[in-house]
């Protein structure tokens, strides 16, 4: 079935730094790829989504792109804020999950100031 | 709008006892419903997921059950809890068309002692 593989699992960056993550993922019919963030003890709230009929999408300091070729998709956050310390977990959806989305192991994003 | 309603928030139980969890969602019609459970410090494990009323698909082999009774109303049992159901038990929505992200209720933090 899928498998989806996020790395790293923590990544400490400067306040005002860029931090990415990375996902890779096993099924090429994958086409629906979320992207959530969770803050300690609370909900986990989509930040940006990505469809396989495109390579990139945008939202002010938060960006995903998508490489098909490769079955690996990344969250690129600019400018990060105290605020963006948090965990990020990644998701892929396609047919070998019957249509689930198969999580990614979350990455614990920390912003020194 | 739609919104998801989730309880209650924390719960201690005894081994043994029973368990109900409740979850809500209002403001669509038909959505695909889903229940989580997130250990501490790891990622989404998906248990339960439903497409319409009564039809309930199960991940994970487990003492848990669960139920649609109606449209927008998904519930999570268990006859006799054990220890390690403890976890922080998160219902989520989405739309019934196809990839469309999911929502995700407050959560409910269970205890077992």
């Amino acid at each position: 079935g899928e498998n989806v593989e996020q790395h790293p699992s923590t990544l400490s960056v400067q306040e005002g730094d860029s931090a990415v993550i990375k996902c890779t993922y096993s099924d090429s019919a994958s086409n629906y790829f979320p992207w959530y963030k969770q803050e300690l003890g609370k909900r986990p709230q989509l930040i940006i989504d990505i469809r396989s009929n495109v390579g990139e999408k945008k939202d002010q300091r938060i960006a995903v792109t998508l490489n098909k070729t490769a079955k690996h998709f990344s969250l690129h956050i600019t400018e990060t804020q105290p605020e963006d310390s948090a965990v990020y977990f990644c998701a892929a959806r396609g047919v070998d999950s019957n249509y689930q989305l198969i999580w990614g192991a979350g990455t614990k994003l920390i912003i020194k100031p | 709008s739609q919104t998801i309603h989730q309880w209650p928030a924390t719960l201690v139980q005894p081994v043994g006892s029973p368990l109900s969890l409740e979850c809500t969602v209002e403001g669509t019609s038909n959505p695909n419903l889903y229940w989580y459970r997130q250990a501490a410090g790891r990622g989404l494990q998906l248990l339960f997921y439903s497409v319409g009323i009564g039809q309930i698909s199960s991940e994970v082999p487990q003492n848990l059950s669960a139920s649609r009774p109606q449209d927008r109303q998904f519930i999570l049992s268990s006859k006799k809890l054990l220890l390690s159901d403890s976890g922080f038990y998160l219902c989520a929505w989405s739309e019934g068309r196809s990839n469309q992200p999911q929502h995700f209720g407050d959560g409910t933090r269970l205890s077992i002692l």
